[in-house]
Protein backbone atom coordinates (compact mmCIF):
# COMPACT_ATOMS: atom_id res chain seq x y z
CA UNK A 1 0.00 0.00 0.00
CA UNK A 2 0.78 3.73 0.10
CA UNK A 3 1.77 5.86 2.79
CA UNK A 4 2.99 9.06 3.60
CA UNK A 5 5.89 8.72 5.89
CA UNK A 6 7.96 11.13 8.06
CA UNK A 7 9.74 12.74 4.94
CA UNK A 8 9.14 10.92 2.17
CA UNK A 9 6.26 8.97 0.53
CA UNK A 10 6.67 5.38 0.81
CA UNK A 11 5.19 2.59 -1.47
CA UNK A 12 5.67 -0.88 -0.54
CA UNK A 13 4.81 -3.86 -2.96
CA UNK A 14 5.43 -7.43 -3.38
CA UNK A 15 8.15 -8.59 -5.37
CA UNK A 16 6.98 -9.69 -8.89
CA UNK A 17 3.96 -7.34 -8.52
CA UNK A 18 3.43 -3.94 -10.82
CA UNK A 19 4.42 -0.94 -9.55
CA UNK A 20 3.41 2.75 -9.92
CA UNK A 21 4.52 5.65 -8.94
CA UNK A 22 2.98 8.92 -9.24
CA UNK A 23 4.03 12.91 -9.75
CA UNK A 24 1.98 15.48 -9.85
CA UNK A 25 4.08 17.91 -12.01
CA UNK A 26 3.79 21.74 -11.46
CA UNK A 27 3.88 23.66 -14.88
CA UNK A 28 1.21 23.05 -17.99
CA UNK A 29 3.90 24.76 -19.80
CA UNK A 30 6.42 21.77 -19.35
CA UNK A 31 7.75 19.79 -22.16
CA UNK A 32 10.31 17.15 -21.01
CA UNK A 33 9.93 14.92 -18.03
CA UNK A 34 12.57 12.49 -16.72
CA UNK A 35 12.41 9.68 -13.93
CA UNK A 36 15.13 9.52 -11.96
CA UNK A 37 15.99 6.20 -9.68
CA UNK A 38 18.20 6.99 -6.24
CA UNK A 39 19.69 4.00 -4.47
CA UNK A 40 20.61 4.27 -1.22
CA UNK A 41 24.08 6.29 -0.69
CA UNK A 42 23.83 7.24 -4.46
CA UNK A 43 23.09 10.06 -7.20
CA UNK A 44 20.30 9.82 -8.88
CA UNK A 45 19.91 7.77 -12.29
CA UNK A 46 18.17 8.29 -15.64
CA UNK A 47 15.66 5.74 -15.67
CA UNK A 48 12.95 7.13 -18.62
CA UNK A 49 11.64 10.03 -20.02
CA UNK A 50 8.96 10.90 -22.15
CA UNK A 51 8.34 14.54 -23.90
CA UNK A 52 4.90 16.23 -24.17
CA UNK A 53 4.10 15.31 -27.85
CA UNK A 54 3.78 11.64 -26.25
CA UNK A 55 1.74 10.07 -24.10
CA UNK A 56 3.25 6.60 -23.10
CA UNK A 57 6.86 5.39 -23.55
CA UNK A 58 8.26 2.08 -22.24
CA UNK A 59 11.39 0.69 -21.55
CA UNK A 60 12.99 -2.47 -20.33
CA UNK A 61 10.54 -3.24 -17.45
CA UNK A 62 8.98 0.57 -16.98
CA UNK A 63 6.51 2.56 -18.58
CA UNK A 64 6.08 6.15 -18.19
CA UNK A 65 2.47 7.79 -18.68
CA UNK A 66 1.89 11.08 -19.31
CA UNK A 67 -1.79 13.15 -18.77
CA UNK A 68 -1.26 16.64 -19.43
CA UNK A 69 -4.84 16.80 -18.66
CA UNK A 70 -4.57 16.79 -14.78
CA UNK A 71 -0.49 17.31 -15.03
CA UNK A 72 0.34 14.06 -13.91
CA UNK A 73 3.35 11.41 -14.85
CA UNK A 74 3.43 7.97 -13.27
CA UNK A 75 6.02 5.53 -13.88
CA UNK A 76 4.93 1.57 -14.08
CA UNK A 77 7.63 -0.87 -13.05
CA UNK A 78 6.56 -4.44 -14.40
CA UNK A 79 7.23 -7.56 -11.81
CA UNK A 80 8.99 -5.30 -9.35
CA UNK A 81 12.79 -7.00 -8.10
CA UNK A 82 14.47 -6.48 -5.19
CA UNK A 83 17.03 -4.10 -7.09
CA UNK A 84 14.12 -2.06 -7.52
CA UNK A 85 14.04 -0.90 -4.28
CA UNK A 86 15.29 3.43 -3.89
CA UNK A 87 13.93 7.02 -3.97
CA UNK A 88 11.81 7.31 -7.53
CA UNK A 89 12.16 11.15 -8.40
CA UNK A 90 10.10 12.87 -11.83
CA UNK A 91 11.82 16.16 -13.06
CA UNK A 92 9.97 18.45 -15.32
CA UNK A 93 11.52 20.92 -17.73
CA UNK A 94 9.83 23.81 -18.98
CA UNK A 95 10.54 27.04 -21.08
CA UNK A 96 10.57 28.63 -18.25
CA UNK A 97 12.47 27.55 -16.28
CA UNK A 98 15.30 28.22 -18.97
CA UNK A 99 17.33 25.37 -18.87
CA UNK A 100 16.82 23.71 -15.60
CA UNK A 101 14.69 20.70 -14.39
CA UNK A 102 12.61 20.58 -11.31
CA UNK A 103 12.76 17.73 -9.44
CA UNK A 104 9.63 16.07 -7.57
CA UNK A 105 10.08 15.25 -3.35
CA UNK A 106 10.46 11.87 -4.39
CA UNK A 107 8.60 8.43 -3.23
CA UNK A 108 10.47 5.47 -1.94
CA UNK A 109 10.07 2.24 -2.92
CA UNK A 110 10.41 -0.98 -0.80
CA UNK A 111 9.97 -4.03 -2.14
CA UNK A 112 8.98 -7.21 0.00
CA UNK A 113 10.46 -10.61 0.06
CA UNK B 1 31.47 4.79 -19.24
CA UNK B 2 30.78 8.46 -18.64
CA UNK B 3 30.43 9.69 -15.88
CA UNK B 4 29.98 12.58 -12.85
CA UNK B 5 32.63 12.17 -10.17
CA UNK B 6 32.89 13.79 -7.10
CA UNK B 7 36.35 13.93 -5.63
CA UNK B 8 34.93 13.02 -1.98
CA UNK B 9 32.32 10.33 -0.65
CA UNK B 10 32.45 11.63 2.92
CA UNK B 11 33.44 14.89 4.55
CA UNK B 12 33.67 15.85 8.24
CA UNK B 13 34.73 19.53 8.59
CA UNK B 14 34.64 21.85 11.25
CA UNK B 15 32.40 24.86 12.16
CA UNK B 16 34.25 27.85 10.27
CA UNK B 17 36.24 26.01 8.27
CA UNK B 18 36.27 26.68 4.30
CA UNK B 19 35.23 23.75 2.27
CA UNK B 20 35.55 23.07 -1.12
CA UNK B 21 33.72 20.18 -2.86
CA UNK B 22 34.65 19.33 -6.73
CA UNK B 23 33.12 18.03 -9.49
CA UNK B 24 34.44 16.70 -12.98
CA UNK B 25 32.84 15.46 -15.92
CA UNK B 26 34.42 13.82 -19.08
CA UNK B 27 31.30 14.41 -21.09
CA UNK B 28 32.45 17.88 -23.01
CA UNK B 29 29.11 19.02 -20.79
CA UNK B 30 28.43 22.89 -20.95
CA UNK B 31 26.25 23.15 -18.48
CA UNK B 32 26.95 21.72 -13.89
CA UNK B 33 24.45 21.97 -11.30
CA UNK B 34 24.79 21.25 -7.38
CA UNK B 35 22.36 20.44 -5.25
CA UNK B 36 22.12 19.53 -1.87
CA UNK B 37 19.21 17.17 -0.55
CA UNK B 38 17.46 17.05 2.68
CA UNK B 39 15.20 14.34 4.10
CA UNK B 40 11.70 16.07 3.45
CA UNK B 41 12.82 18.78 1.26
CA UNK B 42 14.24 17.14 -1.71
CA UNK B 43 16.71 17.81 -4.30
CA UNK B 44 17.40 22.11 -3.86
CA UNK B 45 19.58 24.19 -6.09
CA UNK B 46 22.12 25.90 -5.22
CA UNK B 47 24.01 27.35 -8.18
CA UNK B 48 24.63 26.28 -11.87
CA UNK B 49 26.69 27.34 -14.60
CA UNK B 50 26.14 26.81 -18.22
CA UNK B 51 29.37 27.76 -19.47
CA UNK B 52 33.79 28.60 -18.47
CA UNK B 53 33.83 31.16 -15.98
CA UNK B 54 29.73 31.95 -15.89
CA UNK B 55 27.73 31.26 -13.07
CA UNK B 56 24.09 31.57 -11.71
CA UNK B 57 22.32 31.69 -8.32
CA UNK B 58 20.20 28.70 -8.23
CA UNK B 59 17.18 28.56 -5.24
CA UNK B 60 19.79 28.53 -1.77
CA UNK B 61 23.13 30.14 -2.88
CA UNK B 62 23.40 31.69 0.52
CA UNK B 63 26.68 30.62 2.59
CA UNK B 64 28.08 28.79 -0.77
CA UNK B 65 29.80 29.91 -3.94
CA UNK B 66 31.48 28.22 -7.29
CA UNK B 67 34.26 28.25 -9.63
CA UNK B 68 34.34 26.99 -13.04
CA UNK B 69 37.93 27.89 -14.20
CA UNK B 70 37.60 24.83 -16.60
CA UNK B 71 34.53 23.03 -18.57
CA UNK B 72 35.11 19.65 -17.12
CA UNK B 73 35.04 21.30 -13.37
CA UNK B 74 32.85 22.71 -11.21
CA UNK B 75 33.79 23.61 -7.63
CA UNK B 76 31.49 24.24 -4.54
CA UNK B 77 32.62 26.26 -1.87
CA UNK B 78 31.34 26.82 1.61
CA UNK B 79 33.15 30.01 2.79
CA UNK B 80 32.50 29.42 6.53
CA UNK B 81 30.98 26.04 6.78
CA UNK B 82 28.15 25.84 9.69
CA UNK B 83 26.11 23.06 10.90
CA UNK B 84 23.34 23.76 8.68
CA UNK B 85 25.21 23.03 5.78
CA UNK B 86 25.93 19.13 6.75
CA UNK B 87 23.37 17.17 4.03
CA UNK B 88 24.16 15.62 0.99
CA UNK B 89 25.51 17.43 -1.87
CA UNK B 90 24.74 16.41 -5.73
CA UNK B 91 26.70 17.58 -8.45
CA UNK B 92 25.22 17.18 -11.96
CA UNK B 93 25.86 17.76 -15.84
CA UNK B 94 23.74 18.40 -18.87
CA UNK B 95 24.68 18.68 -22.72
CA UNK B 96 24.31 22.16 -23.23
CA UNK B 97 23.56 22.69 -27.20
CA UNK B 98 20.69 20.78 -28.71
CA UNK B 99 17.63 19.15 -27.15
CA UNK B 100 17.89 18.12 -23.37
CA UNK B 101 18.72 13.87 -22.29
CA UNK B 102 18.49 15.15 -18.89
CA UNK B 103 20.88 15.43 -15.91
CA UNK B 104 24.08 12.91 -15.19
CA UNK B 105 24.45 12.83 -11.68
CA UNK B 106 27.33 12.12 -9.23
CA UNK B 107 27.42 9.78 -7.11
CA UNK B 108 27.30 12.74 -3.97
CA UNK B 109 29.01 13.71 -1.01
CA UNK B 110 27.84 13.62 2.36
CA UNK B 111 29.28 17.02 4.27
CA UNK B 112 29.22 16.63 8.26
CA UNK B 113 29.72 19.76 9.71
CA UNK B 114 30.66 19.59 13.11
Amino acid sequence: GESVGLHLPTLSVQEGDNSIINCAYSNSASDYFIWYKQESGKGPQFIIDIRSNMDKRQGQRVTVLLNKTVKHLSLQIAATQPGDSAVYFCAENSPLYGQNFVFGPGTRLSVLP
Amino acid sequence: DVKVTQSSRYLVKRTGEKVFLECVQDMDHENMFWYRQDPGLGLRLIYFSYDVKMKEKGDIPEGYSVSREKKERFSLILESASTNQTSMYLCASERGQGVSKGYTFGSGTRLTVV
